[in-house]
């Protein structure tokens, strides 16, 4: 079946720090990728997603590439802030099983 | 547009009593599916709806029991609670497949004394 697998926290930061959090995946036929981030308190909300191989998805200075060779979509910021504390989710969904299924998430925590 | 909207926020219950809890999805969202989040579990799957029929349930027991109406609404029931029920229930809707994207709820916390 569809498995996600990502770097587990905590990660903890400075602000403008560079942020990677690692995702792989497995997946028998041609998934779409998300990451979505959840706020403390709340529900998960969709920060970006990649429907097909070489595609790059992007929004809030965050971007993540969907590498099909290397079964990876790679979560990455250039300069966090303060606000960019949250959970973050990897997940993937295909057309044959109408669910998302998620890794563990990743906790960021950003100091100033 | 309303988001997703699951009522209510916060539930207290007794071990061994059953619980309804609700889902308005985005209006003209077809889909609405139920996840199930924990500490030690993460965020599992429990059923997907569209269109009134399941096409897709997770691995949970015969406790937990869906439906959706001609609305797109959708409950999750469950039944004879016990503590190990307590959790963020979170609820999500989309337009139709599930690799598109997916709108989540703000969740019902549960729990199970």
């Amino acid at each position: 079946g569809n498995s996600v697998t990502q770097m587990e926290g905590p990660v903890t930061l400075s602000e403008e720090a560079f942020l990677t959090i690692n995702c792989t995946y497995t997946a028998t036929g041609y998934p779409s990728l998300f990451w979505y981030v959840q706020y403390p308190g709340e529900g998960l909300q969709l920060l970006l997603k990649a429907t097909k191989a070489d595609d790059k998805g992007s929004n809030k200075g965050f971007e993540a590439t969907y590498r099909k060779e290397t079964t990876s979509f790679h979560l990455e910021k250039g300069s966090v802030q303060v606000s960019d504390s949250a959970v973050y989710f990897c997940a993937l969904s295909d057309r044959s099983d109408y669910k998302l299924s998620f890794g563990a998430g990743t906790t960021v925590t950003v100091r100033a | 547009k309303a988001g997703v909207t699951q009522t209510p926020r916060y539930l207290i219950k007794t071990r061994g009593q059953q619980v309804t809890l609700s889902c308005s999805p985005i209006s003209g969202h077809r889909s609405v599916s139920w996840y199930q989040q924990t500490p030690g579990q993460g965020l599992q799957f429990l059923f997907e709806y569209f269109s009134e029929t399941q096409r897709n349930k997770g691995n949970f027991p015969g406790r937990f029991s869906g439906r959706q109406f001609s609305n797109s609404r959708s409950e999750m029931n469950v039944s004879t609670l016990e503590l190990g029920d307590s959790a963020l229930y979170l609820c999500a809707s989309s337009f139709g497949q599930m690799n598109t994207e997916a709108f989540f709820g703000q969740g019902t916390r549960l729990t199970v004394v």
